[in-house]
């Protein structure tokens, strides 16, 4: 069964960093053909991707965030970290990671919970 | 960047009926990368549809993707109340991943 969980601060302060972690159970990011995506959702509006890292740690940006976005995996830990630099209250949303659906293109099958981060001063 | 424009913004319907959701991209998607997901208030999204046409594990068939190159329509052939939610189109032809805006299928 597959399983993931976003966790990190709820409350950020602007010009602040970001730091999330996604905790994964069910599949090996090792493996071939697996990735794990972040997505976020602010408040009443539509999804938008950020980033997606896969198995052999080729890893995808959102253009217009690629200057404030890192992605980074360990597989010994299950764990995939985003983190976003210089967060502004327009970055207030809630942010998903989720699993790449393997052999099929990056399209997500499983997904996290979310966490709702605001940032507010 | 691929623009997927949803339509309409949101549907009005009674259960047992049936619905048509459109997403339609500012570009062709390339090899059908087309995925439909359905989201719940305070829920993450679900995938429905992969490939423009495939079902994902568990869906239902009365869950229906459709089309290609800019074209893409969701029907779901008869509303149960559990289907009432919004729904997103996602396409995954380039680099660059996009989603609709969403349409909201709601109880009329």
């Amino acid at each position: 069964q597959i399983t993931l969980k976003e966790s990190g601060p709820t409350l950020v302060k602007p010009t602040q960093t970001l730091t999330l972690t996604c905790t994964f159970s069910g599949f090996s990011l090792s493996a071939s053909g697996v990735g794990v995506g972040w997505i976020r959702q602010p408040p009443g509006k539509a999804l938008e991707w950020l980033s997606l890292i896969y198995w052999d740690d080729d890893k995808r940006y959102r253009p217009s965030l690629k200057s404030r976005l890192t992605i980074t995996k360990d597989t010994s830990k299950n764990q995939v970290v985003l983190t976003v630099t210089n967060m502004d209250p327009v970055d207030t949303a809630t942010y998903y990671c989720a699993h790449r659906r393997v052999y099929g293109g990056d399209c997500f099958d499983y997904w996290g919970q979310g966490i709702l981060v605001t940032v507010s001063s | 960047e691929i623009v997927l424009t949803q339509s309409p913004g949101t549907l009005s319907l009674s259960p047992g009926e049936r619905a048509t959701l459109s997403c339609r991209a500012s570009q062709g998607v390339s090899s059908s990368y087309l995925a439909w997901y359905q989201q719940k208030p305070g829920q993450a999204p679900r995938l429905l549809i992969y490939g423009a046409s495939s079902r994902a594990t568990g869906i239902p068939d009365r869950f229906r993707g459709s089309g290609s190159g800019t074209d893409f329509t969701l029907t779901i052939s008869r509303l149960e109340p559990e289907d009432f939610a919004v729904y997103y189109c996602q396409q995954y032809g380039t680099s660059l991943l996009t989603f609709g805006g969403g349409t909201k299928v709601e109880i009329k």
